[in-house]
């Protein structure tokens, strides 16, 4: 089974504080995302890599910034966490394109 | 740019009757389809996926799902609902590329 992990189930933050969110997968997948989940809304991409060291904007990447240093590895960060970033963070990792996307548990993230 | 709409919000079911929940998509050439579920402070789980072929997929926990390219549907349907099929389901469109589009989520209740 593919297992994905995110660092943290919940977290509370200052607002201004550099925040670091962690996903691992454990099926050598090429392709990482990052999404937010807000009511109403579904699920909007941030930011999404495809390979190491390789990065793509999504729809939201305004106030975030990723990094992946290795294949299971990826980060979001937050520079200067505001209040409106309070959401629930998803990583998820799939094999090549079109391929099913699988997600990690979710990071409740709240900023005060 | 493809894009998800989950018509309804919110639908109250009770046990042991039939579920529909509706999706539409747009999306310029052939789709992959997606349906996931969340369980309460869970992440998504894959419930069932369209790449080609039948179009009526099967999935896991009974449900199951048909691609209808003339009405640009994928309407997920369950015959008999169980108190633990209550959650939040998704749709979501992706194609040849690594992305997917998920719709706002219908919340499904079900009663007693």
């Amino acid at each position: 089974d593919v297992k994905v992990t995110q660092s943290s189930r919940y977290l509370v933050k200052r607002t201004g504080e550099k925040v670091f969110l962690e996903c691992v997968q454990d099926m050598d997948h090429e392709n990482m995302f990052w999404y937010r989940q807000d009511p109403g809304l579904g699920l909007r991409l941030i930011y999404f890599s495809y390979d190491v060291k390789m990065k793509e904007k999504g729809d939201i990447p305004e106030g975030y910034s990723v990094s992946r240093e290795k294949k299971e590895r990826f980060s979001l960060i937050l520079e200067s966490a505001s209040t409106n970033q309070t959401s629930m963070y998803l990583c998820a990792s799939s094999p090549p394109m079109g391929e099913t996307q699988y997600f990690g548990p979710g990071t409740r993230l709240l900023v005060l | 740019a493809q894009s998800v709409t989950q018509p309804d919000i919110h639908i109250t079911v009770s046990e042991g009757a039939s579920l529909e929940l509706r999706c539409n998509y747009s999306y310029g050439a052939t789709p992959y389809l997606f349906w996931y579920v969340q369980s309460p402070g869970q992440g998504l789980q894959l419930l069932l996926k369209y790449f080609s072929g039948d179009t009526l997929v099967q999935g896991i926990k009974g449900f199951e799902a048909e691609f209808k390219r003339s009405q640009s549907s994928f309407n997920l349907r369950k015959p008999s609902v169980h108190w633990s099929d209550a959650a939040e389901y998704f749709c979501a469109v992706g194609g040849d590329d690594y992305k997917l589009s998920f719709g706002a989520g219908t919340t499904v209740t079900v009663r007693a």
